[in-house]
């Protein structure tokens, strides 16, 4: 299965910034998918970015505060534009597997990020 | 819309003893793919086990099994000779065999303790 390089692991940020996060995938993926969870919750899909096209968002986020790049098949960005504290979470990103019988999702390590 | 639904927030056991978590998920399709995923606190999302709808036989990975009543729509986890090393996150999460609709979509997690 694939391995997710994700960058950075944490960071704290002053409120009213932006801050974007890297994935980076050691094999060609089609599908990549950015995660929020928040403290003590479950995880919730913000996004899921395919190269060569527009991200598809999920109801209740939007393009401009979490806006995504693809530019190939193995990277992908996101960032968390104008943040505030409730932006507080840990961001993951993940891949689907390329063959779906054999493997499971793969995901990056998360981004703990606190909004201060 | 498919929903997941665990209904222990947090279940405690024995060192060396079983335990089972609860899984139930709300679908119209017949057929999907169940997935468990462990977090430890280090927040990595590790693969526990996998199953195919479509698959009567339930999956095991050695001190990891399943029990999936698919007509219940039930998806429990069961944990033989418990570790020390099992203490962590479980989230049980479902992905509609559907193109375009290959997102996970996940319960809101069951911490488990293990108790030395």
């Amino acid at each position: 299965s694939a391995v997710i390089s994700q960058k950075p692991s944490r960071d704290i940020c002053q409120r009213g910034t932006s801050l974007t996060i890297q994935c980076q995938v050691d094999s060609q993926v089609t599908m990549m998918f950015w995660y929020r969870q928040q403290p003590g919750q479950s995880l919730t899909l913000i996004a899921t970015a395919n190269q060569g096209s527009e991200a598809t968002y999920e109801s209740g986020f939007v393009i401009d505060k979490f806006p995504i790049s693809r530019p190939n098949l193995t990277f992908s960005t996101l960032t968390v534009s104008n943040m505030s504290p409730e932006d507080s979470s840990i961001y993951l990103c993940s891949v689907e597997p390329m063959l779906i019988t054999n493997y499971g999702y793969t995901f990056g390590s998360g981004t703990r990020l606190t909004v201060v | 819309a498919q929903t997941v639904t665990q209904s222990q927030p947090e279940m405690s056991v024995q060192e060396a003893e079983t335990v089972t978590l609860s899984c139930t998920y709300d679908t119209s399709e017949s057929d999907y793919y169940l997935f468990w995923y462990k977090q430890p606190p280090s927040r990595q999302m590790i693969l526990v086990i996998r199953q195919e709808a479509y698959k009567q036989q339930n999956a095991t990975e050695n001190r990891f099994s399943v029990n999936f009543q698919k007509a219940a729509k039930s998806f429990s986890l069961k944990i033989s000779d418990s570790q020390l090393g099992d203490a962590a996150m479980y989230f049980c999460a479902y992905r509609s065999p559907n193109f375009g609709n290959e997102k996970l979509t996940f319960g809101t997690g069951t911490r488990l303790t293990i108790i030395p």
